[in-house]
């Protein structure tokens, strides 16, 4: 059965403290990770895929990398507004390609 | 462009009510739509899915049941709500790299 891991649950940071979050998953064959951004009372906002250990995106102060058993979502010099649940999401290759398994999220706050 | 839209952004029922939820996408044909059900602590939970109209494959056994009358529409449905039905509901479509796209989500209360 595909799982994914996610940690801290909470994390708070003062204002440029820089940090990370994790995801490790396990899964049949990764056909990506997908990292999402979710504020209270909203949907998930996409960020980033990631499909094949070594592989880096950045957005922002954002930058997501991939190995081939977890991710990690570094935040560099974090600001307020970057304060929300951070969600990290699989698809396996296989029968259940089709849907995305998701871990519980690390919710972030950044304080001024 | 694709947007989605989910109504209504809350709802509050008494238990043994039915329940209708709607999500349409606008902007792409035959999309792939999935429902959701996010539970505090327990993170986004696959209840539905479906590739087209009349299609739907359902993910764990429930109290609910989804439909899709036409292309770019998808309803949750419910004859009698449990107290365990409370949560956020949210509805998705498939883009392109498989990514998917949310709504704004309803939140439930079942008293």
């Amino acid at each position: 059965e595909d799982q994914v891991t996610q940690s801290p649950e909470a994390l708070r940071l003062q204002e440029g403290e820089s940090s990370s979050l994790n995801c490790s998953y396990t899964v049949s064959g990764l056909r990506g990770l997908f990292w999402y951004r979710q504020d209270p009372g909203k949907g998930p906002e996409f960020l980033f895929t990631l499909y094949s250990a070594g592989e880096e995106k950045e957005k922002e102060r954002l930058k997501a990398t991939l190995t081939k058993k977890e991710s990690f979502l570094h935040i560099t010099a974090p600001k307020p507004e970057d304060s929300a649940t951070y969600l990290c999401a699989v698809r396996p290759s296989g029968g259940s390609n089709y849907k995305l398994t998701f871990g519980k999220g690390t919710l972030l706050t950044v304080n001024p | 462009s694709q947007t989605i839209h989910q109504w209504p952004a809350t709802l509050v029922q008494p238990v043994g009510s039915p329940l209708s939820l709607e999500c349409t996408v606008e902007g792409t044909s035959n999309p792939n739509l999935y429902w959701y059900r996010q539970a505090a602590g327990r993170g986004l939970q696959l209840l539905f899915y479906s590739v087209g109209i009349g299609q739907i494959s359902s993910e764990v056994p429930q109290n609910l049941s989804a439909s899709r009358p036409q292309d770019r529409q998808f309803i949750l449905s419910s004859k009698k709500l449990l107290l365990s039905d409370s949560g956020f509901y949210l509805c998705a479509w498939r883009g392109i790299g498989n990514i998917q796209y949310f709504g704004a989500g309803t939140r439930l209360s079942v008293l």
